[in-house]
Formats: C-alpha cells, sequence, structure tokens
C-alpha cells in the first residue's frame, strides 16, 4: 500500500508570492490534515479536511487555505508569503476508523521564501 | 491552550545506553498519547497509549503513560546508532478535535558509535 505522498519536496519562492501544496492520502484514507515545522515551534496543526469539509483549524492567518477533493488529494495554499513562512509542511492521512488519530505522515515539502 | 513539554531537549549518548525520554502534557479531554520518531523528514508512528499504566513494547522501546501525572516516558534500551533520530510526542484530545494532534518541540537523540 503506497504511503503519503506529498509534491513538489522543494520550492523556493519569493515574498509575496503564492504557493499551492498537494498530498494524496494513503489509499482508503478520508481524513488530512496539514502540519507546519519549524525549528522554534516543533509541528503545529493547520487545519484537516475529511470528506471534503473542513472538520477543524490551527490557529493560522487566512492566507493559509486548504481544500479536499473527492478523491481525498489535498491541497493547501498559502498566499503573500512572508519570510516567517519558510518550513517543513507535514502532511498526513488517517483512516475513518477508530482510533483516528494515529497520523500516517508524508515527506513534507520544504518551502523557503526569500 | 492544549500543551506538550517534552525533555530533554538534546541526547547526546554512546552505542549501547539506556535512554529515557520524558513528555508532560495538559490538554483538554484526553484521548491519546502518542510517540513518532523522525529521522529526516516523515515522523514514524511508534506507540499510541491510552490507558494508564500499561506499558507499551516492541522490541528496544517501550513506553508508559501516567494519567493522574500527565506524563509519558519513552525508554530505548541498548541504543543503536539507527535510533540517532527526533522523537515526538504528541496528545490528541476529544473526539471533536478529530485526527488534530496537539506536539512537543521533540528530543534529538544522538547516539554515537
Amino acid at each position: 500500500k503506497a504511503g503519503v505522498t506529498q509534491t513538489p519536496r522543494y520550492l523556493i519562492k519569493t515574498r509575496g508570492q503564492q504557493v499551492t501544496l498537494s498530498c494524496s492520502p494513503i489509499s482508503g484514507h478520508r481524513s488530512v490534515s496539514w502540519y507546519q515545522q519549524t525549528p522554534g515551534q516543533g509541528l503545529q496543526f493547520l487545519f484537516e479536511y475529511f470528506s471534503e469539509t473542513q472538520r477543524n483549524k490551527g490557529n493560522f492567518p487566512g492566507r493559509f487555505s486548504g481544500r479536499q477533493f473527492s478523491n481525498s488529494r489535498s491541497e493547501m495554499n498559502v498566499s503573500t508569503l512572508e519570510l516567517g513562512d519558510s518550513a517543513l509542511y507535514l502532511c498526513a492521512s488517517s483512516s475513518d476508523r477508530l482510533p483516528n488519530e494515529k497520523l500516517f505522515f508524508g515527506s513534507g515539502t520544504q518551502l523557503s521564501v526569500l | 491552550e492544549d500543551k506538550v513539554v517534552q525533555s530533554p531537549l538534546s541526547l547526546v549518548v554512546h552505542e549501547g545506553d539506556t535512554v529515557t525520554l520524558n513528555c508532560s502534557y495538559e490538554v483538554t479531554n484526553f484521548r491519546s498519547l502518542l510517540w513518532y520518531k523522525q529521522e529526516k523528514k516523515a515522523p514514524t508512528f511508534l506507540f499510541m497509549l491510552t490507558s494508564s499504566g500499561i506499558e507499551k513494547k516492541s522490541g528496544r522501546l517501550s513506553s508508559i503513560l501516567d494519567k493522574k501525572e500527565l506524563f509519558s516516558i519513552l525508554n530505548i534500551t541498548a541504543t543503536q546508532t539507527g535510533d540517532s533520530a527526533v522523537y515526538l510526542c504528541a496528545v490528541g484530545g476529544d473526539r471533536t478535535s478529530g485526527s488534530r494532534l496537539t506536539f512537543g518541540e521533540g528530543t534529538q537523540l544522538t547516539v554515537n558509535p
């Protein structure tokens, strides 16, 4: 069974640009979560999607948004990039069956904002 | 606000040593505590604990949860260089939290030959 796949692996952008990251969950998983990982803050929850609906949202500004498609693939978008958005963005999927907090992570997208 | 604190933040040991990693938490409506290992990018699942006092074990790794004192420990015996990684502790809240986890900053473990 293929794992969680994230693309691209690396991105370099400049301030003010926008970026879209993609995540394909494990086959059969309908829940997809996004986390931001930085050296000082650790992993911080961005949002979770389940069956194309946002189920939970973290404390990030509105520049961070996401969506989920009918095949459970998810994208997250960051608009008007700031230097502080440089981070590893991790996507995770989980099964519908309990316990659904057991997350399976992708290898992440390393975003650098110059 | 939910909070997870791990200690130490970094640890350097020699192969064969035994290490204990600590995780304390404050969370509304605790549901579960999870340990992950992050070697390069993707955190990989190690354990999930929901009941107090029960030890989970997998080879040289074991973990126990104390729900009364709100902490967990991860033990690694006979460490190997391949155990070098960041170990992450995370806590899940009530069912309305879905699959949302609150993570600690992690413990960077370095095992030298």
